[in-house]
């Protein structure tokens, strides 16, 4: 199993611009999210899913959609990317939202908006 | 909002020596994890604690919680320069929740 995947791995965009951080699995799991991390922050979440073709928002969602038509893909989508949205970005995935489920996380995406 | 807040924000110690993290939170939960991320890799989970548990043990990892004190320690006993890393605890509350994290302890063992 290759776990979580996310791709790119770095990212540079400019004010404006837009682009899709792309995250799988391939375990099937039910749960998808991602969260941001920034230095002294620590990791807020920004979209969840409980499955495919529902989504729900966390703590950030301002500036970026998502959807889920597959349980193994969830994309990340920045429509007009933001200085502000310089961050790295990780995907995780767990069995269910049930609470002994534990979070595998992907590899992250840096990015930078100039 | 972060449920979670580790404490010592960074922590320096020689390579055979405990390392100790503290986790407060602020609202009654399901369970306490622990994570871990080397620099620039994603997290991994290390330990999940249910709230009616005290202490749980996992190879060097010694964890406890107490719920009364909304507060949770990881100890790393015999510490190892791969030990380095980033450690984050996570919170969640009952029922379908989501994960909190706190914004982590920066752990640096030297040899």
């Amino acid at each position: 199993n290759a776990g979580v995947t996310q791709t790119p791995k770095f990212q540079v965009l400019k004010t404006g611009q837009s682009m899709t951080l792309q995250c799988a699995q391939d375990m099937n799991h039910e749960y998808m999210s991602w969260y941001r991390q920034d230095p002294g922050m620590g990791l807020r979440l920004i979209h969840y899913s409980v499955g495919a073709g529902i989504t729900d928002q966390g703590e950030v969602p301002n500036g970026y959609n998502v959807s889920r038509s597959t349980t193994e893909d969830f994309p990340l989508r920045l429509l007009s990317a933001a200085p502000s949205q310089t961050s790295v970005y990780f995907c995780a995935s767990s069995p269910t939202l049930a609470g002994q489920d534990t979070q595998y996380f992907g590899p992250g995406t840096r990015l930078t908006v100039l | 909002s972060q449920q979670g807040e580790e404490d010592p924000q960074a922590l320096s110690i020689q390579e055979g020596e405990n390392a100790t993290m503290n986790c407060s939170y602020k609202t009654s939960i399901n369970n306490l994890q622990w994570y871990r991320q080397n620099s620039g890799r994603g997290l991994v989970h290390l330990i999940l604690i249910r709230s009616n548990e005290r202490e749980k043990h996992s190879g060097r990892l010694r964890v406890t919680l107490d719920t009364s004190k909304k507060s949770s320690s990881l100890l790393i006993t015999a510490s190892r320069a791969a030990d380095t890393a980033s450690y984050f605890c996570a919170t969640r509350g009952s029922g379908y929740s989501t994960l909190t994290f706190g914004k982590g302890t920066m752990l640096l063992v030297s040899p």
